[in-house]
């Protein structure tokens, strides 16, 4: 199994232009979320899905937007990037809510100059 | 509100000794709580969990970790260090379909 695939694993932006983080799980996952990572602030959840068609706000989904038309796909658009979201995006699932865990995929890393 | 605290954002240990990093927690009921480490340029990776039972639970790596109702922790620990296992700690806890989780511990073993 592939796990969780996240692509690209490295993207420069400039400010004001959009993108899509991809997120891609093969393992039949019910629940998947995007977390970003920054020095000394951990994880902090952007937005997440508990499945198909179902998403809602994490801690900063400010400038971020999801969908999750498949169960196997949670792809994450920053509508108008800004230096404030250059970070590292996780994609993570997880088969059920409590004591599963997640699966995270490896990354990718997001500057926005 | 549940949450999870990580004292230390970074723990330096000589290799070959032993190794403990800190949570502690806040939640209600009885509670889950989880391990992650995560490598250089690498997603996390679940080291080990805890749910009900024998209050030592033990993961992968070696790695163990020790969970006090009284004293709300779940430190992780190890009897002998690698220089291997140098890397980012998280600490987490689930709250519904979300999980919350620490603010990281840098481990550093020296060789």
């Amino acid at each position: 199994n592939a796990g969780v695939t996240q692509t690209p694993k490295f993207q420069v932006l400039k400010t004001g232009q959009s993108m899509t983080l991809q997120c891609a799980q093969d393992m039949n996952h019910e629940y998947m979320s995007w977390y970003r990572q920054d020095p000394g602030m951990g994880l902090r959840l952007i937005h997440y899905s508990v499945g198909a068609g179902i998403t809602d706000q994490g801690e900063v989904p400010n400038g971020y937007n999801v969908s999750r038309s498949t169960t196997e796909d949670f792809p994450l658009r920053l509508l108008s990037a800004a230096p404030s979201q250059t970070s590292v995006y996780f994609c993570a699932s997880s088969r059920r809510q409590g004591g599963y865990g997640y699966t995270f995929g490896s990354g990718t890393r997001l500057t926005v100059v | 509100a549940q949450s999870v605290a990580q004292p230390e954002d970074q723990v330096n240990v000589a290799e070959g000794n032993p190794l403990t990093v800190k949570c502690t927690y806040s939640v209600s009921g009885n509670p889950y709580l989880f391990w992650y480490v995560q490598y250089p340029n690498r997603g996390l990776q679940f080291l080990l969990k805890y749910i009900t039972g024998d209050n030592l639970v033990k993961g992968s790596y070696g790695f163990e970790a020790e969970f006090n109702k009284s004293q709300t922790s779940f430190h992780l620990k190890k009897p002998s260090a690698l220089v291997s296992d140098s890397a980012l700690y998280f600490c987490a806890v689930p709250r519904g379909y979300k999980y919350i989780f620490g603010t990281g511990t840098r481990l550093k073993v020296l060789a």
